[in-house]
């Protein structure tokens, strides 16, 4: 089974600023990618599904890139603020294993 | 209310016991999924369920069984519990039509095993 790798693992951000994380998946066989967003205690809910090449998808502050011939997605947060504190996990289905493949995530904390 | 409940939300036992994870969902979902996850990794597939007939290994399936009871109720069973299935365990449901895949996750269950 293929990996996917997230980058980074953890992340520290005032109040404000603005971040981007990645995740790298095999390119091969693609055919979604899933974002999801971990609070601590509470269930991992879904952000975003992406399937096309060159999609940007947004909801709020929140936005994702997807290149799906290099392999890669991108997760922004602009303006971040400290309820956005959590690990964002990718999940990938792609190199012709037919379920999701999920990433470590990226813990990301936001200060005040 | 929930969607997707699991019980007991934390449980810590012994090795060598038995213990059982339940799911429950009211989603209406015919997919059913149970995921580990440890610290450093991904969410792992345990077992999935397309319907109620169906049952199929994932990735870490030794140590493990399933049961799916009904539609809407999804079991995962530790035959003889060791300290490495120690991990946030996780149930899952999926429409299996529309946006692919999309996991609609339970709360979790913390399991220790001493």
């Amino acid at each position: 089974i293929l990996n996917v790798e997230q980058s980074p693992q953890s992340l520290h951000v005032q109040e404000g600023d603005s971040t981007n994380f990645t995740c790298s998946f095999p390119s091969s066989n693609f055919y979604a990618l899933h974002w999801y967003r971990w609070e601590t205690a509470k269930s991992p809910e879904a952000l975003f599904v992406m399937t096309l090449n060159g999609d940007e998808k947004k909801k709020g502050r929140i936005s994702a890139t997807l290149n799906t011939k290099e392999g890669y997605s991108y997760l922004y947060i602009k303006g971040s603020q400290p309820e956005d504190s959590a690990t964002y996990l990718c999940a990938s289905l792609s190199g012709g294993y037919n379920k999701l493949i999920f990433g470590a995530g990226t813990r990301l904390a936001v200060h005040p | 209310d929930a969607d997707v409940t699991q019980t007991p939300r934390n449980r810590i036992t012994k090795t060598g016991k038995r213990i059982m994870l339940e799911c429950s969902q009211t989603k209406g979902h015919d997919r059913m999924y149970w995921y580990r996850q440890d610290p450093g990794l991904g969410l792992r597939l345990i077992y999935y369920s397309f319907d109620v007939k169906d049952i199929n290994k994932g990735e870490i399936s030794d140590g493990y069984s399933v049961s799916r009871q009904a539609q809407a109720k999804f079991s995962l069973s530790l035959e003889s519990a060791i300290p490495n299935q120690t991990a946030l365990y996780f149930c899952a449901t999926t429409p299996g039509t529309g946006s692919p895949d999309t996991q609609y996750f339970g709360p979790g269950t913390r399991l220790t095993v001493l």
